[in-house]
């Protein structure tokens, strides 16, 4: 069983509209959680940290479900440039990252 | 762009040479880890450098090494290399123990194995 699980997509989404995903971990002693962006041959690129309360940052909001061991990512009202692979990552005390294989976005117009 | 700096880019190798990457990790970061991507998966760790010692790594056979420079910039060194390593070999370097704990990738260098 893969540490980091993510369903692959791809979401096609049309412009404008919302989308959601998720990932879940097997590992209950990680201790940090973010969101990465991956555009198509390019470095991954840090999206936004994920806590417990749940965060927002513009139109990205992040939760994590700690009991159940899943995080999720929704976005609204989806841009063109949302088109991206989202990569989930939990990390140990070490900063050691565990990437899931990543959900690709592809919104339309 | 995030300051760590990767060479070469690309590079295309045939089965059973070596080959030696390059990290120069963002200023002020004392740790830079490296992580292997072939097509369609995520980044899968291999090893991470912290003050110029191996600290944790991944499910990567010895032929895969490294190494940390007082500097903090990184090497990895392949042995031996096979048709399955070819993939974005990418370096991110952190500041472990100084409160901020976002890893900043560098641009990754693209290996081919022949």
């Amino acid at each position: 069983r893969k540490e980091v699980e993510q369903d692959p997509g791809p979401f096609n989404v049309p412009e404008g509209a919302t989308v959601a995903f998720n990932c879940t971990y097997s590992n209950s002693a990680s201790q940090s959680f973010f969101w990465y962006r991956q555009d198509c041959r390019k470095e991954p690129k840090l999206l936004m940290s994920v806590y417990s309360s749940g965060n927002e940052d513009g139109r990205f909001t992040a939760q994590l479900n700690r009991a159940s061991q899943y995080i999720s990512l929704l976005i609204r009202d989806s841009k063109l440039s949302d088109s991206a692979t989202y990569l989930c990552v939990v990390t140990d005390s070490w900063g050691k990252l565990q990437f899931g294989a990543g959900t690709q976005v592809v919104v339309t117009p | 762009e995030t300051g760590v700096t990767q060479s070469p880019t690309h590079l295309i190798k045939t089965r059973g040479q070596q080959v030696t990457l390059r990290c120069s990790s963002q200023s002020g970061h004392n740790t830079v880890s490296w992580y292997q991507q072939a097509l369609g998966q995520g980044p899968q760790f291999i090893f991470q450098y912290y003050r110029e010692e191996e600290n944790g790594r991944g499910n990567f056979p010895p032929r895969f090494s490294g190494l940390q420079f007082p500097n903090y910039s990184s090497e990895l060194n392949v042995n031996a290399l096979e048709l399955d390593d070819s993939a974005l070999y990418l370096c991110a370097s952190i500041s472990v123990g100084q409160g901020d704990n976002e890893q900043f990738f560098g641009p990754g260098t693209r290996l081919t194995v022949l």
